[in-house]
């Protein structure tokens, strides 16, 4: 698949854990994001990494990539029980495809409480 | 207020017919989108638009057609030649910005389209 991968495809966590997910592409890119999506709602939008980047942060979130394994990870620092979703790297390809948007398969997190 | 309107929300179709989902945008966004999503399944991207009168076969564009004359529209055939249409249809549309892009997308509330 040209998707990639994200794993794991469900993690189950404590609040105040950490949570991390990955995501692989196959083909480079010129720059990944990740989304999260509440149960029954919409996609929101929580960052952007560029391919000359290697990390990002944004409040508890840590987005780092390394494009020579051609993989990301989101990392949310101290979870809580609204952090339960699922979470999606898209993927944004580079070169001659660049625009194509590829989303991954999602990785469905629960923190309890 | 802006945003991206996909119809219908709910499609039957009868085997052997083609079938035109609509998506319009008054974003004045320049790249448009179309994604599928089966149960179970994260998204995958049929076709995609980054100006007028231009597209991209995505992933899984066989048995699917799209248009680009306005900006504002990016209407998806699904034809008779899609061997398994039953599914959730979502378009998407962003500004198209090679540099200072932030990434944020907006997504239509999506079309299911179900093959009787």
């Amino acid at each position: 698949s040209q998707q990639g991968e994200e794993d794991p495809q469900a993690l189950s966590i404590q609040e105040g854990e950490n949570a991390t997910m990955n995501c692989s592409y196959k083909t480079s890119i010129n720059n990944l994001q990740w989304y999260r999506q509440n149960s029954g709602r919409g996609l929101v939008h929580l960052i952007l990494i560029r391919s000359n980047e290697r990390e990002k942060h944004s409040g508890r979130l840590r987005v780092t990539l390394d494009t020579s394994k051609k993989s990301s990870s989101l990392l949310i620092t101290a979870s809580r029980a609204a952090d339960t979703a699922s979470y999606f790297c898209v993927r944004n390809a580079g070169g001659t495809s660049y625009g194509k948007l590829t989303f991954g398969q999602g990785t469905i997190l629960t923190v309890h409480p | 207020d802006g945003g991206i309107t996909q119809s219908p929300k709910y499609l039957f179709r009868k085997e052997g017919q083609n079938v035109t989902l609509s998506c319009e945008q008054n974003l004045n966004h320049d790249a448009m989108y179309w994604y599928r999503q089966d149960p179970g399944q994260g998204l995958r991207l049929i076709y995609y638009s980054q100006i007028v009168n231009d597209f991209q076969k995505g992933d899984i564009a066989e048995g699917y057609s799209v248009s680009r004359e306005k900006k504002e529209s990016f209407p998806l055939t699904v034809t008779s030649a899609q061997k398994n249409p039953t599914a959730f249809y979502l378009c998407v549309s962003s500004i198209w910005w090679l540099e200072g892009w932030t990434g944020e997308l907006f997504f239509g509330e999506g079309s299911r389209l179900t093959v009787l």
